[in-house]
């Protein structure tokens, strides 16, 4: 059974500074990575999709990676900003349409 | 395009009344979620439709939870009757069929669900 870890579960850092989330899966054999962005009160917001054969994917000052054999994805914040505050969520597919969702990192960008 | 359209955002009722919450999915989009979000729980898959066919409904918790989708365009998701752990957020989401960029899924901003 899928099992989408994510840690810290909080993280605060002041404004400016480049941050690392992190994304454990135990089941390596997925198809791709999608990685979402969720303000308080909202729904979610995909960010980033990695296919499974792909390394990385870029978009602006996110960078995320997927090591499948490693069953690691991290996502790259460069230069964070105050508006970077939200809850970051990674997931999985699993099965034929399903995604499985990890618990999330909520992440404070102190101005 | 205008996004998944989720109806009411906040929904506050009392025990035993039924609740309809109502989705409009991306136009073009196939496949149609009904997610539940709680602290304890997490993101919780409750039912998805491929072209307004309920394909797997495994999530749905208990026989007073119903999905339909009788068109392309709307999706509701009623409890009948409501009880206080009903209390949640659900979220409906469309996609289009497919593994890519293409296959990206789109949420709604999510109905926020009070039973007291």
């Amino acid at each position: 059974k899928q099992e989408v870890t994510q840690i810290p579960a909080a993280l605060s850092v002041p404004e400016g500074e480049n941050l690392v989330l992190n994304c454990s899966f135990t089941d390596s054999a997925i198809y791709n990575l999608q990685w979402f962005r969720q303000d308080p009160g909202k729904g979610l917001t995909s960010l980033l999709l990695i296919q499974s054969s792909q390394r990385e994917q870029t978009s602006g000052r996110l960078n995320a990676s997927l090591d499948k054999s490693s069953g690691r994805s991290t996502l790259y914040i460069a230069a964070s900003q105050p508006g970077d505050s939200a809850t970051y969520l990674c997931a999985v597919p699993t099965g034929a349409n399903n995604l499985f969702f990890g618990t999330g990192t909520r992440l404070t960008v102190i101005p | 395009d205008a996004g998944v359209i989720q109806s009411p955002r906040h929904e506050v009722t009392e025990m035993g009344q039924e609740v309809t919450l109502r989705c409009k999915p991306i136009s073009g989009h196939d496949y149609l979620f009904w997610y539940r979000q709680t602290m304890m729980r997490g993101l919780e898959l409750l039912i998805y439709f491929n072209n307004n066919v309920p394909i797997d409904d495994s999530g749905m918790p208990e026989d007073r939870f119903s999905a339909k989708m009788p068109n392309a365009s709307f999706s509701t998701l009623k409890i009948q009757p409501s009880e206080p752990r009903d209390s949640a957020v659900y979220f409906c989401a469309s996609r289009r069929s497919g593994t890519g960029r293409t296959g990206e899924l789109f949420f709604g901003e999510g109905s926020r669900l009070t039973v007291l």
